[in-house]
């Protein structure tokens, strides 16, 4: 079955902890994004990957870090989170980016607290 | 800065009664304009893409229309399951994607 798994669903973590989440898709898809959706302010990208090796900002990049080292993997790293990070993340991924018209599959979504 | 508003932000139906959600946007070079439908709990699921104005696009009881500056998702005949987060994004020249807020639409048997 073609998806994108997120893990983990659901973390609860203090101020500081470095925390990833992890994100792999089975659809050989080149490009791979990172949002997070916040109440009253919709979904707005963190960081987006063109392809291995190649990953740039997105809207809200600031306490965020990625890595793309495989195709299928492209983990989210917050190496001090704080409670302003604590939000609903997803990730995406699709064949191209949205500059071609293709459409994003997005993971179940990690809700993630820092205390 | 591209901009995408949808409006209402809630919309509440009986079973049967149509409606439009609208998406009113400004972009610069227009690649393409998104819809996706949100469940609670769960990721955006892929509805539309819509490229240039005039075009439309069918499925089940959805009908997504555009124009140069907003797009219409029309729900003829509702039904219950039909309730979700309704979102609508565009993607411009510099190829990122810029999300609405959504739409909540919820339909009462």
């Amino acid at each position: 079955e073609a998806q994108v798994t997120q893990n983990p669903r659901y973390l609860i973590t203090v101020t500081g902890k470095k925390l990833t989440v992890t994100c792999s898709q089975n659809m050989n898809h080149e490009y791979m994004s990172w949002y997070r959706q916040d109440p009253g302010l919709g979904l707005r990208q963190i960081y987006y990957s063109m392809n291995v090796e190649v990953t740039d900002k997105g809207d809200v990049p600031e306490g965020y870090k990625v890595s793309r080292k495989e195709k299928r993997n492209f983990p989210l790293i917050l190496e001090s989170p704080s409670p302003n990070q604590t939000s609903l993340y997803f990730c995406a991924s699709s064949r191209k980016g949205a500059g071609g018209g293709e459409e994003q599959f997005f993971g179940p979504g990690t809700r993630l607290t820092v205390l | 800065e591209d901009q995408v508003t949808q409006s209402p932000e809630a919309l509440r139906l009986q079973e049967g009664e149509s409606s439009s959600l609208n998406c009113s946007y400004t972009v610069s070079g227009l690649r393409g304009l998104f819809w996706y439908r949100q469940d609670p709990g769960k990721g955006p699921e892929f509805l539309f893409t819509l490229y240039s104005a005039g075009e439309e696009k069918e499925k089940e009881r959805l009908k997504a229309t555009l124009t140069k500056k907003e797009s219409f998702l029309h729900i003829t005949a509702p039904k219950p399951e039909d309730s979700a987060t309704y979102l609508c994004a565009v993607c411009g020249a510099n190829s990122k994607l810029t999300f609405g807020k959504g739409i909540t639409l919820s339909v009462r048997p």
